[in-house]
């Protein structure tokens, strides 16, 4: 049973536009998700996170937001620029941790940015 | 580059057998992850080894085992291999065996069982 969902495989998004990446989760019980970035023959990256007491969470051209309430949460990049052409993954824990081993991944969004 | 190695990149092996994946950790970290993504799914965590002991388990099969080592390194043992065993398995690491700390990955061993 996938408790973190992303239901769109691909996303692409012209160069200087701004990404929208969708993440849906089930368990109530999470309250610290993050986002990771995974290019070809690499393992995934830490991208950034939010803890479930926000709803929002702002690192540069990176913006995560969480709607509790619709168990929602997106990745906003703005502006998009080629480098970010990536599997981005959805992560979810539910003990406040971010230990690697308490996470529930999504199964990945391919973004790619058209120059 | 995270500074966790993962050897082999690929393997190719026949349903029955039995492989081992090996991890090397960043230099420093005592704990060692492990996580297999198979077609269409999440990265599901199977297992964490912190300086030389289990410390949590995941979704693992009993044919699946690790260990980590006096040098911190750690190996996967896949054995009886299935189709359904076909997955991309990655090995993590931290510095600490708490749960509050980043963990860097690696870039994955892909095994195919055929």
């Amino acid at each position: 049973d996938q408790q973190v969902k992303q239901n769109s495989p691909s996303l692409s998004v012209q160069e200087g536009r701004i990404s929208i990446l969708n993440c849906d989760y089930t368990n109530s019980m999470f309250d610290y998700f993050l986002w990771y970035k995974k290019y070809p023959a690499e393992g995934p990256t830490f991208l950034i996170s939010i803890s479930s007491i926000k709803d929002k969470n702002e690192d540069g051209r990176f913006t995560v937001f969480l709607n509790k309430s619709a168990k929602h949460l997106s990745l906003h990049i703005v502006p998009s620029q080629p480098g970010d052409s990536a599997v981005y993954f959805c992560a979810a824990s539910a003990t406040r941790q971010t230990g690697a081993n308490n996470l529930f991944f999504g199964t990945g969004t391919r973004l790619t940015v058209i120059p | 580059d995270s500074g966790v190695t993962q050897t082999p990149k690929h393997l190719i092996t026949a349903t029955g057998q039995r492989v081992t994946l090996r991890c090397s950790p960043r230099s420093g970290d005592l704990s060692v992850y492990w996580y297999q993504q198979s077609l269409d799914q999440g990265l599901q965590f199977l297992i964490q080894y912190y300086n030389g002991e289990e410390r949590a388990k995941g979704n693992i099969l009993e044919r699946f085992s690790a260990q980590q080592f006096p040098d911190l390194h750690s190996e996967l043992n896949l054995s009886s291999l299935e189709l359904g065993d076909s997955a991309l398995y990655f090995c993590a690491s931290s510095v600490g065996g708490t749960d509050n700390t980043e963990a860097f990955f690696g870039q994955g061993t892909r095994l195919t069982v055929v």
